[in-house]
């Protein structure tokens, strides 16, 4: 069952500029991983933020965890149009399963 | 490493029918997940394998099973076909614990008509 809700649930915005986006989440997690997807295609995986970790980062990619507001955000530093995409944030607890949340699509236009 | 691979790619079944969908995981891998993607309910956790057993299960209906083989490889059986069960069905491998990543295949995109 979907657990968190991405925010915004649709982006625009255009080469350059930076996009943000954010992840709620409703109970206790092992990690946060975030994936992409382009066009009902198959999920790469971008990142993984552990509970006990606050940020981390990864080329263009910044993620930060807040475990008290259950929430995670994902910074994209100078969109391509390439990063044309829907973004998922998954949250995973003590279990083996992936709880996603509806994902975010973004658009870069040049 | 080679990723995750999904046969086929594509299918077409009617109604009733019953359908198996194959997944390899990544080469060390020993668990397998399947997650089940559609436009009105998202990603949906099916199932979890590892080492040949089922760990885990999501909440859908006994129609849906799967199993997992020595070699890590993964199947996935739908018997009595809906219309709504037309989905793009994702494998995901992994390490096996919780604070490992999981990797995608391509997906194997199934409609029902």
């Amino acid at each position: 069952s979907q657990q968190g809700e991405e925010d915004p649930q649709a982006l625009s915005i255009q080469e350059g500029e930076n996009a943000t986006m954010n992840c709620s989440y409703k109970t206790s997690i092992n990690n946060l991983q975030w994936y992409r997807q382009n066009s009902g295609r198959g999920l790469v995986h971008l990142i993984l933020i552990r509970s006990n970790e606050r940020e981390k980062h990864s080329g263009r990619l910044r993620v930060t965890l807040d475990t008290s507001k259950k929430s995670s955000s994902l910074l994209i530093t100078a969109s391509r149009a390439a990063d044309t995409a829907s973004y998922f944030c998954a949250s995973r607890g003590s279990g083996y399963a992936l709880n996603f949340g509806k994902g975010t699509s973004l658009l870069v236009t040049p | 490493k080679a990723g995750v691979t999904q046969t086929p790619r594509y299918l077409i079944k009617t109604r009733g029918q019953q359908v198996t969908l194959s997944c390899s995981p990544i080469s060390g891998h020993r668990s397998v997940s399947w997650y089940q993607q559609t436009p009105g309910q998202g990603l949906q956790f099916l199932f979890e394998y590892f080492s040949e057993t089922q760990r885990n299960k999501g909440n859908f209906p006994g129609r849906f099973s799967g199993r997992q083989f020595s070699n890590s490889r993964s199947e996935m059986n739908v018997s009595t076909l809906e219309l709504g069960d037309s989905a793009l069905y994702l494998c995901a491998s992994s390490q096996g614990q919780p604070s490992y990543e999981q990797y995608f295949g391509p997906g194997t995109r199934l409609t029902v008509t």
